[in-house]
């Protein structure tokens, strides 16, 4: 299994706090997903990253923001949660090699925004 | 844009019965498609992928051929069991190769 540890595993938080989620990987890839997952939707990609402090936007990218700064890191953060943003939140990383080597995810973070 | 489509669930079967899955996709060239499982409380696994077009991925006896002229990529399985009830994701990377784009699933319940 690919070495992908997501924190905090279940999180309950209010209207208005600020959320972070850390996303950690020792396969030292270069790419790095953020996604959320809400019945009916499927996945849906939030950030990316391709490298240390190189991310760019996903299609679901309002209200949240993410940072790299080292390359087995990746944070994702509600500045101000909302009850929208209760989902359950998955990190994945693409395997090295070819350019469409496929995903391997961690197993998620449950967030509730009351 | 890139989109992919699949059957809405949820989808029950006896056990021993045969499985189909479908999914199409839209997209500009010819990507990667794949084919995902999430067990309960789980992430998602690879299931099985294929590159390119006529390509059959296959595992734990589930399989898919990459159909370019209907742009499908329909999972099946001849005999499924109870330990196959899960949901499946089916999804493709954009031509750009970054980003990878997924269907809304189908949860598939199977009894003994």
């Amino acid at each position: 299994d690919a070495g992908i540890t997501q924190s905090p595993r279940h999180k309950v938080t209010e209207t208005g706090t600020p959320v972070t989620l850390r996303c950690h990987q020792t396969e030292n890839h270069r790419y790095m997903y953020w996604y959320r997952q809400d019945p009916g939707h499927g996945l849906r990609l939030i950030h990316y990253s391709y490298g240390v402090k190189d991310t760019d936007k996903g299609e679901v990218s309002d209200g949240y923001s993410v940072s790299r700064s080292k390359t087995e890191d990746f944070l994702l953060t509600l500045e101000s949660a909302t009850s929208s943003q209760t989902s359950v939140y998955f990190c994945a990383i693409r395997g090295e090699g070819a350019y469409n080597s496929p995903l391997h995810f961690g197993n998620g973070t449950r967030l509730t925004v009351t | 844009g890139d989109s992919v489509t699949q059957m809405e669930g949820p989808v029950t079967l006896s056990e021993e019965a045969f499985l189909t899955i479908n999914c199409t996709y839209t997209a500009t060239g010819y990507p990667s498609l794949f084919w995902y499982v999430q067990y309960p409380g789980e992430g998602l696994q690879l299931l099985l992928k294929a590159t390119k077009a006529d390509d059959k991925g296959s595992n734990k006896g589930f399989e898919a051929t990459y159909r370019k002229e209907t742009t499908s990529f329909h999972l099946e399985k001849g005999s499924v069991q109870v330990s196959d009830s899960a949901v499946y994701f089916c999804a493709h990377y954009n031509n750009a190769g970054n980003m990878l784009t997924f269907g809304g699933g189908t949860r598939l319940m199977v009894k003994p």
